[in-house]
């Protein structure tokens, strides 16, 4: 079945830039599914930061528009996330999932933790 | 300010039956069913438990159901199990330009 696995740094500078991806396993990122991040800062809960399709379309929170990139590599069955400009409110566990239609995100990667600091 | 309403936390004895709400808007629970539940244990990551509305996975027991009235979304445990304690989140598709929004989450204690 589909795994999903997160990567990157686990510490990231203020006003520097958090870079995750999330590898695709047992299934291919050109399927018919978006693809999203999603975070959960400590103690707190969810929130949708985007999605993309294997077409490199994409849809953003409004709230982070302006500092979220989100990319598809279909040749290493991979997606990505970058986040311009990171405060201390960026610090989360960063989860990416897949999204299977109406029905929700039903497939997540266990997460990693982020944290902004100097 | 989470764009779903859910209570911070209910609780239950096992055997017992519990009720958690999501309450949204005409943009989306209201306006679509497509409203899912996440179960979370503690460091690990959500689960999938109900889609649209009250449809559950392959494998998720049928003690969790879910349903709708307006623009409030309700999941059900029947039988309470201690395994059930965890934090429980509902999302919806939104009409806004978010696209999914999710609820404040619900700690759900068996006593």
């Amino acid at each position: 079945q589909v795994q999903l696995q997160e990567s990157g740094p686990g510490l990231v500078k203020p006003s520097g830039t958090l870079s995750l991806t999330c590898a695709v396993s047992g299934g291919s990122i050109s399927s018919s599914n978006w693809w999203s991040w999603i975070r959960q800062p400590p103690g707190k809960g969810l929130e949708w930061i985007g999605e993309i399709y294997h077409s490199g379309s994409t849809n953003y929170n409004p709230s982070l528009k302006s500092r979220v990139t989100i990319s598809v590599d279909k040749s290493k069955n991979q997606f990505s996330l970058k986040l311009s400009s990171v405060t201390a409110a960026d610090t989360a566990v960063y989860y990416c999932a897949r999204e299977y239609g109406s029905r929700g995100m039903d497939v997540w990667g266990k997460g990693t933790t982020v944290t902004v600091s100097s | 300010q989470s764009a779903l309403t859910q209570p911070a936390s209910v609780s239950g004895s096992p055997g017992q039956s519990i009720t958690i709400s999501c309450t949204g808007t005409s943009s989306d629970v209201g306006g679509y069913n497509y409203v899912s539940w996440y179960q979370q244990h503690p460091g690990k990551a959500p689960k999938l438990m109900i889609y649209e509305v009250s449809n559950r996975p392959s494998g998720v027991s049928n003690r969790f159901s879910g349903s709708k009235s307006g623009n409030t979304a309700s999941l059900t445990i029947s039988g309470l199990q201690a395994e059930d304690e965890a934090d429980y989140y509902c999302s919806s598709y939104t009409s806004s330009s978010i696209n999914w929004v999710f609820g404040g989450g619900t700690k759900l204690t068996v006593l």
